[in-house]
């Protein structure tokens, strides 16, 4: 019965390295959102996607960012080229279609050096 | 605009008294969710509580109600005989639209952070 699993929780990187995170949803759930919360602030939308789809992506930084849902395996948000800027909180959410509510894993935290 | 306005950055509460968290929430929607997330220390999202914008009775979770008032577009967080265990961050959120609306997204406040006193 496990619940949204993000790993790494914590993940540390270089600028100019590469970031993966990965999110294995809800047993069931067939729909993930990616948020990012940076320091002292609430959480920021970024994308949402189903299997092999991505449905809404306009919360998405234009360059460096990407984020996928293959039909095996969990949803990946991928961060090219890290800057100190990109240092937040990244949550992955799951829920059934037409849901109401998000259930959240515990986060990954990004540090860029 | 905001789409949700959380005012109290910080509030304090002593143990087993009762506790109000503020939101205003801005949609032009007449279908809508609002919720309240709990954020410990440890860093988990935690689902508390959820208001349709077509409930007419304010939602209850155990210690957890609901004040929602529509014609204000408010949906504070009431937190009954608080324990220590509440003190935590608090992010009001909102769904607009639908739930059956794919393309949803939810937005949240920045969050109250609420330190239970013994």
């Amino acid at each position: 019965n496990a619940g949204v699993m993000q790993n790494p929780r914590h993940l540390v990187r270089r600028r100019g390295q590469e970031a993966r995170l990965r999110c294995s949803p809800m047993k069931g759930h067939s729909h993930v959102y990616w948020y990012r919360q940076l320091p002292e602030e609430g959480l920021k939308f970024m994308v949402y996607l189903q299997k092999e789809n991505i449905i809404d992506e306009s919360g998405m930084p234009k360059e460096r960012f990407s984020a996928e849902f293959p039909k095996e395996g969990p949803s990946i948000l991928r961060i090219q080229q890290v800057v100190r800027g990109d240092s937040a909180a990244y949550f992955c959410a799951s829920s059934v279609y037409g849901a109401n509510v998000l259930t959240f894993g515990a986060g990954s935290r990004l540090t860029v050096l | 605009a905001q789409k949700i306005t959380q005012t109290q950055p910080g509030m304090f509460v002593q143990e087993k008294e009762a506790v109000t968290l503020d939101c205003t929430y801005d949609t032009s929607d007449q279908s809508y969710g609002l919720f309240w997330y709990k954020q410990p220390s440890s860093g988990e999202m935690i689902f508390l509580i959820y208001q349709g914008s077509y409930d007419e009775q304010n939602a209850t979770e155990g210690r957890y109600s609901l004040n929602f008032q529509k014609a204000r577009k408010s949906a504070n967080l009431v937190i009954s005989a608080s324990q220590l265990g509440d003190s935590a961050m608090y992010f009001c959120a909102m769904r607009e639209g639908p739930k059956w609306n794919t393309g949803n997204q939810f937005y949240f406040g920045t969050g109250t952070s609420l330190t239970v006193i013994p």
